[in-house]
């Protein structure tokens, strides 16, 4: 079966530092991966998707940046973090079309 | 107006109730509907894919209708454990559009 990772689970980070967060899924080849904010309160806002190693697309203009090094691998970074950064970011894989996405459990960052 | 939108909530209701949740979307093209549930401060988590011509899994239902774009989740005899934020989920191309959610709080 297949099974989705994200670290680290909480982030406390001060303004202006750097940001790496990562996710990986097992147990599928070539996935769709995606990356969500949600911010407290409120819906969940796509930020970046990939169809495939190294193709990114951006939702959402900002100071993020999102990689796929790797088929399984899904990394979201931030060269500097702003205050309104802070938020619930989430990982997503699925088959791709119309088949529904499954969540990673989560990164809880605060910006201080 | 936003793309999907749902009841605004929250709903309280006893245990072993009846409880309806709306949901409707703006664009015509969308082909692919679910509702997932969300417990506080966890992840998304797929509870239904709804179909045409309406599902059912155990206590719960799910019904769409094109010519209205409105979908509906129906649970019936609540558990607590049903307490969550439920979001529904239009589906154009591949784009996943995510409604607001609606909170449910299941009293005993």
């Amino acid at each position: 079966s297949q099974t989705i990772h994200q670290w680290p689970a909480t982030l406390v980070q001060p303004v202006g530092s750097p940001l790496s967060l990562e996710c990986t899924v097992e147990g599928t080849s070539n996935p769709n991966l995606y990356w969500y904010r949600q911010a407290a309160g409120r819906g969940l806002q796509l930020l970046f998707y990939s169809v495939g190693i190294g193709q990114i697309s951006s939702e959402v203009p900002q100071n993020l940046s999102a990689s796929r090094p790797q088929d399984r691998q899904f990394i979201l970074s931030s060269k500097k973090l702003l205050l309104s950064d802070s938020g619930f970011y989430l990982c997503a894989w699925s088959w791709g079309g119309d088949q529904p996405q499954h969540f990673g459990d989560g990164t809880r960052l605060s910006i201080l | 107006r936003k793309e999907v939108e749902q009841d605004p909530g929250p709903f309280n209701v006893p245990e072993g109730a009846t409880v309806a949740f709306n949901c409707t979307y703006s664009n015509s093209a969308s082909q692919s509907f679910f509702w997932y549930r969300q417990d506080c401060r966890k992840e998304p988590k797929l509870l239904m894919s709804v179909y045409s011509s309406g599902n059912e899994d155990g206590r719960f239902t799910a019904q769409l209708n094109r010519a209205s774009q409105y979908i509906s989740l129906l649970i019936r005899d609540s558990k607590l454990s049903d307490s969550a934020t439920y979001l529904c989920v239009v589906v154009r191309g591949q784009n996943f559009v995510f409604g607001p959610g609606t909170r449910l709080s299941v009293l005993p």
